[in-house]
């Protein structure tokens, strides 16, 4: 079964400590993987999208790469204002649960 | 207006209530989708319509019914609803749709509560 998991669930951060977020999939023949923000009572906003293993692609202080299992959204020095959650999604619709990401001033 | 818009924002609806969200699309795009978002639960596709014709259809429940009288509108007639159908329901549209897929530009959403 197609599946894709986020981890981890929630995280805090202060302003300026790096981290990365994670999701991993179990799609047969991926042909996108795709990274939305969504802020509290609004719609997904589109992030990213990565086609092929090795790809990266970078958006001020985010950065997503992708492997054959799981891709990655590093965020260095994150900003209050990058407080969110994260989602990712395959080609086929199939969404993870998101991380709800907090960075604290 | 630019983007993808959706009415009503909010909606509170009785069980034996008949109502319909709209939801509409500025981009220029082909396809557009239909999905609920309830908390702790990853967004569930719903319908997809292609070119105003209906490309998926995952297993929803007959009480939520579909239109897409063009490229550009998109609606969702709900009747009979039960209070597990109370969630965040999220318009969305891409370029065109494709096995391989393309970002897709979501509206806000109609957050719907079924008392």
């Amino acid at each position: 079964e197609d599946q894709v998991t986020q981890s981890p669930e929630a995280l805090r951060l202060q302003e300026g400590e790096s981290s990365s977020l994670n999701c991993s999939y179990t799609v047969s023949g991926l042909r996108g993987l795709f990274w939305y923000r969504q802020d509290p009572g609004k719609g997904p906003e589109f992030l990213f999208t990565l086609y092929s293993a090795g790809e990266e692609k970078e958006k001020e202080r985010l950065k997503a790469t992708l492997t054959k299992k799981e891709s990655f959204l590093h965020i260095t020095a994150p900003k209050p204002e990058d407080s969110a959650t994260y989602l990712c999604a395959e080609n086929k619709l199939i969404f993870g649960t998101g991380t709800r990401l907090q960075v604290f001033p | 207006e630019t983007g993808v818009t959706q009415t009503p924002r909010h909606l509170v609806m009785g069980m034996t209530n008949k109502k319909s969200l709209k939801c509409e699309q500025h981009l220029g795009h082909n396809a557009m989708y239909w999905y609920k978002q309830s908390a702790k639960k990853p967004l569930e596709l719903m319908f997809v319509y292609s070119l105003e014709e209906r490309v998926e259809n995952n297993s929803v429940p007959s009480r939520f019914s579909p239109e897409c009288p063009n490229s550009s509108h998109l609606f969702l007639h709900l009747h009979t609803l039960q209070p597990e159908d109370s969630a965040l329901y999220l318009c969305a549209s891409s370029q065109d749709y494709r096995q391989f897929g393309y970002e897709q530009y979501f509206g806000p959403g109609t957050r719907l509560t079924v008392t």
